[in-house]
C-alpha cells in the first residue's frame, strides 16, 4: 500500500493525450513539490517532471505537471508508442520524514 | 555527462549482508545527496533513504532502521548502501539516485540483489 495513490492503468491511442493523477494527504503532496518519473521496461526511472510543473533539459514539451492541493497530475500529449511505460509521482513526507512514491500507473498506447 | 554506475548483481543467503556501491563522476560528488530506492519484481519504487556526501548525514525510511546503512568514500567519488539481516523479502533491484531539482536525477542502472537459501 503505496502512501500516494495513483490508478493501476491508463490506456488512450497515438496521438492522444492521457493525464495521470496521484493523490495524498497535507503532509506529503499537499506541503511539498511534486516530481514524475517514467519507467521503460527493463530499465531505471528517469525524472520528467520536478518542482510539480517543471521539465528537466531534454524532456519534450509534450510532458506536463501541474498541482492542486493534494493531488498532482501528469499529462502527456501527441502520445507515442515509444511513451509506453510505468510513470511513479513521487514527493517528500513530512509526518514520516521520508519519501513517498504513487504505486505507479502503467501506460499502454493502443 | 553525469553518470551513477552501481555494483554488479548479488546472491545472498537469509541473514547475510549486501553492500551495494554507486560510484559516482561528471560533477562534484559532495554537491548533491544520495538516495537509495528499491524494486521488487513487478512491484513499485520503495524509497530507503538518503545520504549528505558531504557530510555523511543519513536519513532512513522507518521499515529500514537498524537494518541499512549508507556511507561514502569521497575520495573516489562512491556511495555505499549497505542491508544487514537479508530476507527473502529483500530480493529486488536496487537504485541509487542524485538528489537534485526537487527531484531524483539521474539513476543508476540498478543493481539485482537475490535473496535465497
Amino acid at each position: 500500500q503505496s502512501v500516494l495513490t495513483q490508478s493501476p492503468s491508463v490506456s488512450a491511442a497515438p496521438g492522444q493525450k492521457v493525464t495521470i493523477s496521484c493523490s495524498g494527504s497535507s503532509s506529503n503532496i499537499g506541503n511539498n513539490y511534486v516530481s514524475w518519473y517514467q519507467q521503460l521496461p527493463g530499465t531505471a526511472p528517469k525524472l520528467l517532471i520536478y518542482d510539480n510543473n517543471k521539465r528537466p533539459s531534454g524532456i519534450p514539451d509534450r510532458f506536463s505537471g501541474s498541482k492542486s492541493g493534494t493531488s498532482a497530475t501528469l499529462g502527456i500529449t501527441g502520445l507515442q508508442t515509444g511513451d509506453e511505460a510505468d510513470y511513479y509521482c513521487g514527493t517528500w513526507d513530512g509526518s514520516l520524514s521520508a519519501g513517498v512514491f504513487g504505486g505507479g500507473t502503467k501506460l499502454t498506447v493502443l | 555527462q553525469v553518470q551513477l554506475v552501481q555494483s554488479g548483481a548479488e546472491v545472498k543467503k537469509p541473514g547475510a549482508s549486501v553492500k551495494v556501491s554507486c560510484k559516482a563522476s561528471g560533477y562534484t560528488f559532495t554537491s548533491y545527496d544520495f538516495n537509495w530506492v528499491r524494486q521488487a519484481t513487478g512491484q513499485g519504487l520503495e524509497w530507503m533513504g538518503w545520504m549528505n556526501p558531504n557530510n555523511g548525514n543519513t536519513g532512513y525510511a522507518q521499515k529500514f532502521q537498524g537494518r541499512v546503512t549508507m556511507t561514502r568514500n569521497t575520495s573516489i567519488s562512491t556511495a555505499y548502501m549497505e542491508v544487514s539481516s537479508l530476507r527473502s523479502e529483500d530480493t529486488a533491484v536496487y537504485y541509487c539516485a542524485r538528489g537534485r531539482l526537487g527531484g531524483l536525477d539521474p539513476w543508476g542502472q540498478g543493481t539485482l540483489v537475490t535473496v535465497s537459501s
